[in-house]
């Protein structure tokens, strides 16, 4: 239980191109999602936090109409890397949490997509 | 400063040997405390949530100490399997979010 999945799992775009990229709880309802960043030899950077139906928040210094965010449904996130730029090459990793399931501390997380833009 | 702070490493550790890591957390509030594994290229996995009576899960040990703000993971008769790199994780104030360290690179050599 509590399987996460992201897609695309990689993927290479063309500079100033949008690619989106979804996160999925496959079985179970997730009460937040999370959007994070890693570069390579670096930690996880949370880039924000998501709850269905609602805006997510932003972590400083993550352009929010750059990385669009829409959480459409209790098991559905996206997050759209708008116009990418070389420097928007990372590892994103989604998660979810489920109160259901475990406390809000323990995080679901998905595979993660690595997005390189040439 | 860092909110959260480990040793990169790499610890390059002969395979069955015991190897210990150390992580300093800044927020005095922050009331959950984390082992995370990430192996190359892949989602990071939990090894342990860290109590403050410390726990035990086989080889893996871990302990928290309030007072100086710092955690600790040890690794007992490591595996060549356990190569990988450890991560930190506190969560920030009252909230579910989490910071991350920037991990602890471990390889076990036969």
């Amino acid at each position: 239980g509590a399987v996460v999945s992201q897609h695309p799992s990689w993927v290479i775009c063309k500079s100033g191109t949008s690619v989106k990229i979804e996160c999925r709880s496959l079985d179970f309802q997730a009460t937040t999602m999370f959007w994070y960043r890693q570069f390579p030899k670096q930690s996880l950077m949370l880039m924000a936090t998501s709850n269905e139906g609602s805006k997510a928040t932003y972590e400083q210094g993550v352009e929010k109409d750059k990385f669009l965010i829409n959480h459409a449904s209790l098991t559905l996130s996206t997050l759209t890397v708008t116009s990418a730029h070389p420097e928007d090459s990372s590892f994103y990793i989604c998660s979810a949490t489920s109160f259901v399931l475990a406390s809000g501390d323990t995080q679901y997380f998905g595979p993660g997509t690595r997005l390189t833009v040439l | 400063r860092k909110e959260v702070e480990q040793d990169p490493g790499p610890f390059n550790v002969p395979e069955g040997a015991t190897v210990a890591f150390n992580c300093t957390y800044s927020n005095s509030a922050s009331q959950s405390f984390f082992w995370y594994r990430q192996d190359c290229r892949k989602e990071p996995k939990l090894l342990m949530s860290v109590y403050s009576s410390g726990n035990e899960d086989g080889r893996f040990t871990a302990q928290l100490n309030r007072a100086s703000q710092y955690i600790s993971l040890l690794i007992r008769d490591s595996k060549l399997s356990d190569s990988a790199t450890y991560l930190c994780v506190v969560n920030r104030d009252s909230n579910y979010q989490l910071i991350w360290g920037a991990g602890t690179k471990l390889i076990i050599k036969p």
